[in-house]
């Protein structure tokens, strides 16, 4: 299996822009998790899915960020407009099951805005 | 509001001796904890775990700890190798998602 696969892997933008990251889980996953890492929180769960319906999304920041997941193969996080603070490296991962249970990661986007 | 601290932002050891990553939580009600391992440029891999139900759990040189009274847990690496310095993210299952800690960067010196 490929593993979860993101792009980007690197965004630089500048302030106001509107960036798209994506996503690909693992096939047969049911559950897709947003993170965001940052020096001071770690990782930080953005948002979460299962069978492509958005369960929990009380992390995220503000209303210039959404995420979809159109398919059981494909997922966005959007952030518009972009804003300095929201430079970070941005994670996606899946996990066959809610919990508990390990999540598999992709190797992030790391955004830089400008 | 953290609900998973990792209060030591790193850690550096002398290879062949001990490395132990420390993890406080809030939240007695969680009851399932994880470790994950993660390099630069990489995303985090999984490394061990462990329920409430044990209060240790040990994969070859790894053995995590785990205190409900204090509602701490620790990660133990012996011996420490130089391909173990990493970032050690710790992290809480509450159900359906995990919530990780701060992440605490160890750097195994040869």
């Amino acid at each position: 299996d490929a593993g979860v696969i993101q792009s980007p892997r690197h965004e630089v933008t500048e302030m106001g822009q509107e960036v798209t990251l994506r996503c690909k889980p693992i096939s047969g996953h049911d559950y897709l998790f947003w993170y965001r890492q940052t020096m001071m929180r770690g990782l930080e769960l953005l948002i979460y899915f299962n069978n492509n319906v958005p369960i929990d999304d009380s992390g995220m920041p503000e209303d210039r960020f959404s995420a979809k997941m159109p398919n059981a193969s494909f997922s966005t996080l959007k952030i518009q407009p972009s804003e300095p603070r929201d430079s970070a490296v941005y994670f996606c991962a899946s996990s066959l099951a809610g919990g508990p249970g390990e999540l598999f990661f992709g190797e992030g986007s790391r955004l830089t805005v400008l | 509001d953290q609900q998973v601290k990792q209060n030591s932002p790193s850690l550096s050891v002398q290879e062949g001796r001990i490395s132990i990553l420390n993890c406080d939580y809030t939240n007695s009600m969680f009851d399932y904890f994880l470790w994950y391992k993660k390099y630069p440029a990489e995303g985090p891999t999984f490394l061990i775990s462990i329920s409430s139900i044990k209060d240790k759990n040990e994969d070859g040189r790894f053995t995590v700890f785990l205190n409900k009274s204090a509602k701490h847990l620790s990660l133990h690496i012996v011996p420490s190798q130089p391909g173990d310095s990493a970032v050690y993210f710790c992290a809480a299952n509450p159900g359906g998602k995990l919530i990780f800690g701060q992440g605490t960067e160890l750097s195994v010196k040869p």
